[in-house]
């Protein structure tokens, strides 16, 4: 069966040091991946996704993601952190029919001063 | 170009009660899924719709249902409240069917007293 799992449920970062938050699928075939990001009370926005191609793929807000298929892996990076990136990430990947998105449980990021 | 528009923001009922909440999709966009979020399960998918047929349902029980109508607005409908209904209840849009991006809704917070 299909699942994202990120291990981490929660990252403290210094604002300005660089982030990365782990996402690891099951997946049979190429695998369609998004990260998402929700802060308190909103709905969730799409920061970036992975179709094919280029493993790594560039999003909003200066964040990026690579995509490693012998590791079954999608991280997600940002080389230096803000305080307004305090907020709950989400990785997702396409189920094999195509019709919902699997989400991980969500890693929370705090930024510390 | 206006987002995913939810309404209302905020229920409370009561179980027992039926509740209707409504999604209207990004203006193009002819696919709506919902989704159910709460801290113990994380995001669920419910199910979606595209021109105004229901493609796929998430494991949810008969009280949960939905429906589109031909200007790709939904509404999804949960009868029979339950305590364990209580969640932040999630629509997204996409233009079409397949691995295309979803864009979100702020949600409805739903509470079950």
């Amino acid at each position: 069966a299909q699942s994202v799992t990120q291990p981490d449920i929660h990252i403290t970062v210094s604002e300005g040091a660089s982030l990365e938050l782990r996402c690891n699928y099951s997946y049979g075939a190429t695998p369609y991946l998004f990260w998402y990001v929700q802060s308190p009370g909103q709905g969730l926005q799409l920061l970036l996704k992975y179709f094919s191609g280029d493993t790594l793929v560039q999003g909003i807000k200066g964040f990026e993601a690579e995509f490693k298929r012998s590791q079954s892996s999608f991280n997600l990076r940002k080389p230096s952190v803000h305080w307004s990136d305090a907020a709950e990430y989400f990785c997702a990947v396409r189920n094999q029919a195509g019709t919902a998105l699997i989400f991980g449980k969500g890693t929370t990021l705090s930024v510390s001063s | 170009k206006a987002g995913v528009t939810q309404t209302p923001r905020y229920l409370i009922k009561t179980r027992g009660q039926q509740v209707t909440l409504s999604c209207s999709p990004i203006s193009g966009h002819r696919s709506v899924s919902w989704y159910q979020q709460t801290p113990g399960q994380g995001l669920q998918f419910l199910f979606e719709y595209f021109s105004e047929t229901q493609r796929n349902k998430g494991n949810f029980p008969g009280r949960f249902s939905g429906r589109q109508f031909s200007n790709s607005r939904s509404e999804m409908n949960v009868s029979t409240l339950e305590l364990g209904d209580s969640a932040l209840y999630l629509c997204a849009s996409s233009p079409g069917l397949n691995n295309q991006p979803q864009h979100f809704g702020d949600g409805t917070r739903l509470s079950i007293l």
